[in-house]
């Protein structure tokens, strides 16, 4: 069965400095990983995702990650944060060509202080 | 915007009730995937259905059902619902059933009192 944790349920970092939410996946098969944000009392919107090819990941507002198979790990980072980036942030994997329902990590909230 | 749409927004009801949640998928797009968002659980997948037919099944109570109807659009039927029901309601779609990107409607958040 897959699975998927975070470290770290809250994050807070000052504003310009590097962002960093840890991810790290179970999976019997190869994976395909996604960060999702969740602004306050919205719905996911996708940042980013891995499926196959080249294991560094650009997403969108400037965030990116790395697919790490020896370390089983995806964890998102953005060189400097923005007061913007605020929110919640999931992790999540499925199977490479097999069930296609996402499993999700708990998440972690990021605050940026000023 | 997803451009996946979620009715209601908010529902408030009382315990053994039964309620409907409905879902407008992306134009297009053939599959439809309910999830449950709650403090204890977290993000939890609940089914998952293309083109009509049920694909997929995650930890789903029986006391909830959910069809996609012709014009794509899916409702989830919650029923006889308890107090632990209470939580947000996801809708996700995607184009077909292999591994599209998943686009999340706004959510609808039941209470139960």
């Amino acid at each position: 069965a897959q699975s998927v944790t975070q470290l770290g349920s809250h994050v807070s970092v000052s504003e310009g400095a590097l962002v960093l939410l840890r991810c790290n996946y179970s999976s019997s098969v190869p994976p395909y990983l996604f960060w999702y944000v969740q602004y306050p009392n919205q719905g996911l919107q996708l940042l980013l995702k891995y499926t196959t090819g080249a294991t560094l990941v650009k997403g969108i507002n400037g965030f990116e990650a790395e697919f790490k198979k020896s370390e089983t790990s995806f964890h998102l980072t953005k060189p400097s944060a923005h007061m913007s980036d605020a929110a919640e942030y999931f992790c999540a994997v499925s199977d490479q060509g097999g069930s296609e329902k996402l499993v999700f990590g708990k998440g972690t909230k990021l605050t940026v202080n000023p | 915007d997803s451009g996946v749409t979620q009715t209601p927004k908010h529902l408030i009801t009382a315990t053994g009730q039964r309620v409907t949640l409905r879902c407008s998928p992306r134009s297009g797009d053939l599959s439809v995937y309910w999830y449950q968002q709650s403090l204890d659980q977290g993000l939890q997948f609940l089914i998952q259905y293309y083109n009509g037919e049920e694909r997929a099944k995650g930890n789903i109570l029986e006391r909830f059902s959910a069809q996609q109807f012709p014009d794509l659009h899916s409702e989830l039927n919650l029923s006889s619902l308890e107090l632990g029901d209470s939580a947000l309601y996801f809708c996700a779609s995607s184009v077909e059933v292999s591994q599209e990107t998943q686009y999340f409607g706004p959510g609808t958040r039941l209470l139960v009192l």
